[in-house]
């Protein structure tokens, strides 16, 4: 069976830090990675997600993922926070098979402040 | 625009009674999910549906039901058998039917009370 471990439930960083948001996962199958951010009373919204080939995924607000393999992790980062970026953020994963629901980790919230 | 509503926003609820969550997508998706959100517990899937006719119970279905008549409805209904129902509500939607990734898109959902 699929898990998804969020080794972090907050990370507080000031404003203009670097932040790391990490995830490990464990499946005996090959998966595709996903990562979610979700604003206070808000749905989920797509930040990137992995599907194959490059193991350094971009995505949007200037968030980056690395997919690595031996290591069954799939990091977040950013170079430089805003405050803006303050939100929970969610680690997921899923099978190869089409419709299939998402395994979720149980978030980090990230507090950026001044 | 293409995308989730989820009606209503706030809900709620007496004990004992059963409630009904609205959950619309015009997206033309396939496959649609119903997850509930408590704090520190991140998302748990409740049930699923791949087509229409069709659902799937998820990791905690108990205490809920669905109905998928349509292809862009798929309502949730949270009986008085579901022992602690206060939480957020999230519905989500994907293409399906053709293997390869799908990415997960969800509505803003309905946190429901019981009072």
């Amino acid at each position: 069976a699929q898990s998804v471990t969020q080794l972090d439930s907050q990370v507080p960083v000031f404003e203009e830090a670097p932040v790391e948001l990490r995830c490990n996962y464990s499946s005996s199958v090959s998966v595709y990675l996903f990562w979610y951010v979700q604003y206070p009373n808000q749905g989920l919204q797509l930040l990137l997600k992995y599907l194959s080939g490059s193991t350094l995924v971009k995505g949007i607000n200037g968030f980056e993922a690395e997919f690595n393999k031996s290591q069954t992790s799939f990091h977040l980062r950013k170079p430089s926070v805003h405050i803006s970026d303050t939100a929970e953020y969610f680690c997921a994963v899923s099978d190869h098979q089409a419709g299939t629901a998402l395994i979720f980790g149980k978030g980090t919230t990230l507090s950026v402040s001044s | 625009d293409g995308g989730i509503t989820q009606s209503p926003k706030y809900l709620f609820r007496k004990e004992g009674q059963n409630v009904t969550l609205s959950c619309e997508q015009n997206l033309n998706h396939d496959a649609m999910y119903w997850y509930r959100q408590d704090p520190g517990q991140g998302l748990r899937l409740i049930y699923y549906s791949q087509i229409v006719n069709d659902f799937q119970k998820g990791d905690i279905a108990e205490g809920y039901s669905v109905s998928r008549e349509k292809k862009e409805s798929f309502p949730l209904t949270v009986t008085s058998a579901q022992k602690n129902p206060t939480a957020f509500y999230l519905c989500a939607s994907s293409m399906a039917g053709n293997p390869g990734p799908d990415t997960q898109y969800f509505g803003p959902g309905t946190r429901l009370t019981v009072l």
